[in-house]
């Protein structure tokens, strides 16, 4: 079946810029991750939701930062007033609660 | 909090050789432990997991044994090949977080023929 996927796969903004990314996870898996990975470090949590439950918001850098997430589909993560330090892979990952997480192929982010 | 720790790379060899990479953690409870790979210009695919103490996750000719005594969760290979080259990450999913992997920073192998 299909597995999870990103769009778009790369996009460059300018400094100051919205950015919106989005996820679109494998169907029936309830649990839904964003991932950041900087260049030649590992990856740092952003956000998880599990079906209708409040999302954990715990790893958001900063207020500029904020995903959404409608039942059990597509999860968008907004990028406010992009900052340089924001250039990075951005990872979506899905799962059925407590099984193993299925990555997207990111979308890489670079600000200009 | 929960970590994991990598050794750093790069680690290079030359194809058939032996490879280890260490993986230490530190976490509360029970955690679950994985390896995950991340080859050139592909996305993260999860290699191998162990859910318990000293079991051992082994997937194309890879393996890691669970080491509860040690906090280490080493990955090996007895003879890689050059398609083995790629970033290999460590990750540890805590037994009362919410669902979140910590990832160990990658090490890179490459492997040269």
């Amino acid at each position: 079946g299909a597995g999870v996927s990103q769009s778009p796969s790369n996009k460059v903004t300018e400094k100051g810029k919205d950015v919106e990314l989005r996820c679109d996870p494998i169907s029936g898996h309830t649990a839904l991750y964003w991932y950041r990975q900087r260049l030649g470090q590992g990856l740092e949590f952003l956000i998880y939701f599990q079906g209708n439950s409040a999302p954990d918001k715990s790893g958001l850098p900063s207020d500029r930062f904020s995903a959404e997430r409608t039942g059990e589909s597509v999860s968008t993560l907004t990028i406010q007033r992009t900052q340089q330090e924001d250039s990075a892979v951005y990872l979506c990952a899905s799962s059925v609660q407590g099984y193993e997480q299925y990555f997207g192929p990111g979308t890489r982010l670079t600000v200009t | 909090g929960n970590s994991v720790t990598q050794m750093e790379g790069p680690v290079t060899l030359s194809e058939e050789a032996f490879l280890t990479i260490n993986c230490t953690y530190t976490a509360t409870g029970y955690p679950s432990l994985f390896w995950y790979v991340q080859y050139p210009g592909e996305g993260l695919q999860l290699l191998l997991k162990a859910t318990k103490a000293d079991d051992k996750g082994s997937n194309k000719g890879f393996e890691a044994t669970y080491r509860k005594e040690t906090t280490s969760f080493h990955l090996e290979k007895g003879s890689v090949q050059v398609s083995d080259s790629a970033v290999y990450f460590c990750a540890l999913h805590g037994s009362s977080n919410t669902g979140k992997l910590i990832f160990g920073q990658g090490t890179t192998l490459q492997v040269k023929p």
